[in-house]
């Protein structure tokens, strides 16, 4: 069964930093494109980041380029979002996905 | 960007009635193209890939078709749990992935 388990939401302080994980099992890691999106409260869905199987092509929305780092670890079938400067519009669910899944989410809730 | 226009915004229909929605590219996406459930308080539940795939799981009723810059999400007959929204999401040209604003299907 393919499964995406995100990790690592919580609330933060704005301006402070949160690294969220993805743990993929039940599919070939290394052969897929994986991305991260997020859904604010009662919004739509905004991709977050990319990255491709090869680590050849990265991309961020310019909502979050400079702040936030996306990376993989091939070896261990795991997806990473490092979210540095948070800030209150970045208040969400975060998931994680490729284009055969979808994890179950992660909630980031930046508040003083 | 890629911008993908769903229409219409919101359809209201009743149980076994047929569903009609459609997803249009603002340039083609060739079949790159998935569509996406999405109940309340639940994550997206992905239904259909590369416009035409049924994801693993998903029952016969949902349908897929269309390539290039038009593209239709079919329920041939609407059960009580198909109530929901709808998203369609193109990956043929990233950064970025791009999402339709939705559809929303509600009961009549």
């Amino acid at each position: 069964e393919v499964q995406l388990v995100e990790s690592g939401g919580g609330l933060v302080q704005p301006g402070r930093s949160l690294r969220l994980s993805c743990a993929a099992s039940g599919f070939t890691f290394e052969d897929y494109a994986m991305h991260w999106v997020r859904q604010a409260p009662g919004k739509g869905l905004e991709w977050v980041s990319g990255i491709s199987w090869t680590n050849g092509n990265i991309g961020y929305a310019d909502s979050v380029k400079g702040r936030f780092t996306i990376s993989r670890d091939n070896a261990k079938s795991s997806l990473f979002l490092q979210m540095n400067s948070l800030r209150t519009e970045d208040t969400a669910f975060y998931y994680c996905a490729n284009s055969r899944a979808w994890g179950q989410g992660t909630l980031v809730t930046v508040s003083s | 960007e890629i911008v993908l226009t769903q229409s219409p915004a919101t359809l209201s229909l009743s149980p076994g009635e047929r569903a009609t929605l459609s997803c249009r590219a603002s340039q083609s996406v060739s079949s790159y193209l998935a569509w996406y459930q999405q109940r309340p308080g639940q994550a997206p539940r992905l239904l259909i890939y590369d416009a035409s795939n049924r994801a693993t799981g998903i029952p016969a009723r949902f349908s897929g078709s269309g390539s290039g810059t038009d593209f239709t999400l079919t329920i041939s007959s609407l059960e009580p749990e198909d109530f929901a929204v709808y998203y369609c999401q193109q990956r043929s040209d990233w950064p970025p992935l791009t999402f339709g604003g939705g559809t929303k299907v509600e009961i009549k």
